[in-house]
């Protein structure tokens, strides 16, 4: 139990155009989600919290109208990046968890982005 | 100074070794500890999940956490080769707080 998905697992776009990633609970009701961005040989940072029916909450430096996130249902959260740029290339990667608020997180496998 | 430090490695082992992975955090609120199995480009699993200071152990894994040093432990026993990944250490505050706050990660090798 405690899968989560994600889609794509990479994608490759221009520069200035909008990707759109999906995190999906696959086997429980995840009341908040978590996305991550990972460059590599680094850690997870966290770029939002989100809870279902509620507007994200950004961490500092997180630019909430380039990196959209809606969290429209129970099962399913979206990360959109918007006018992708190079630097915007990194590993996404979601989390669930079952409780308000966090507690224990499931962790999706990831997104691959290059923007080219 | 991150509030979790966690020596990247990368740390290379003969296939059954003992193998002791560490961090230190400076944040006195915090009270719940991970550690997370990351293999190449894939998403963090979860291995251990620890309240306040004392051992857990489940299997061939047992995590420490000593709250007076603040520092958090790992260890494997009998080391295998599909133990091979990046360790990540994490911890949170709780309460309204639940956001994870990760150290760089260990990366480990196992040699058969």
């Amino acid at each position: 139990g405690a899968v989560v998905s994600q889609h794509p697992s990479r994608v490759i776009c221009k520069s200035g155009t909008s990707v759109k990633i999906e995190c999906r609970s696959l086997d429980f009701q995840a009341t908040t989600m978590f996305w991550y961005r990972q460059f590599p040989k680094q850690s997870l940072m966290l770029m939002a919290t989100s809870n279902e029916g509620s507007k994200a909450t950004y961490e500092q430096g997180v630019e909430k109208d380039k990196f959209l996130i809606n969290h429209a249902s129970l099962t399913l959260s979206t990360l959109t990046v918007t006018s992708a740029h190079p630097e915007d290339s990194s590993f996404y990667i979601c989390s669930a968890s079952r409780l308000t608020g966090g507690d224990e997180q499931y962790f999706g496998p990831g997104t691959r982005l290059t923007v080219t | 100074q991150k509030e979790v430090e966690q020596d990247p490695g990368p740390l290379s082992v003969p296939e059954g070794a003992i193998v002791s992975l560490n961090c230190t955090y400076s944040n006195s609120a915090f009270q719940y500890f991970m550690w997370y199995r990351q293999y190449s480009r894939k998403g963090p699993e979860l291995l251990m999940y620890t309240y306040s200071s004392g051992n857990k152990e489940d299997g061939r894994f047992t995590a420490q956490v000593d709250k007076s040093s603040k520092y958090i432990s790992l260890f494997i026993r009998d080391s295998q080769p599909s133990d091979s990944a990046t360790y990540l250490c994490a911890a949170h505050s709780g309460g309204s707080n639940y956001k994870l706050t990760f150290g760089k990660g260990t990366l480990l090798t196992v040699n058969p």
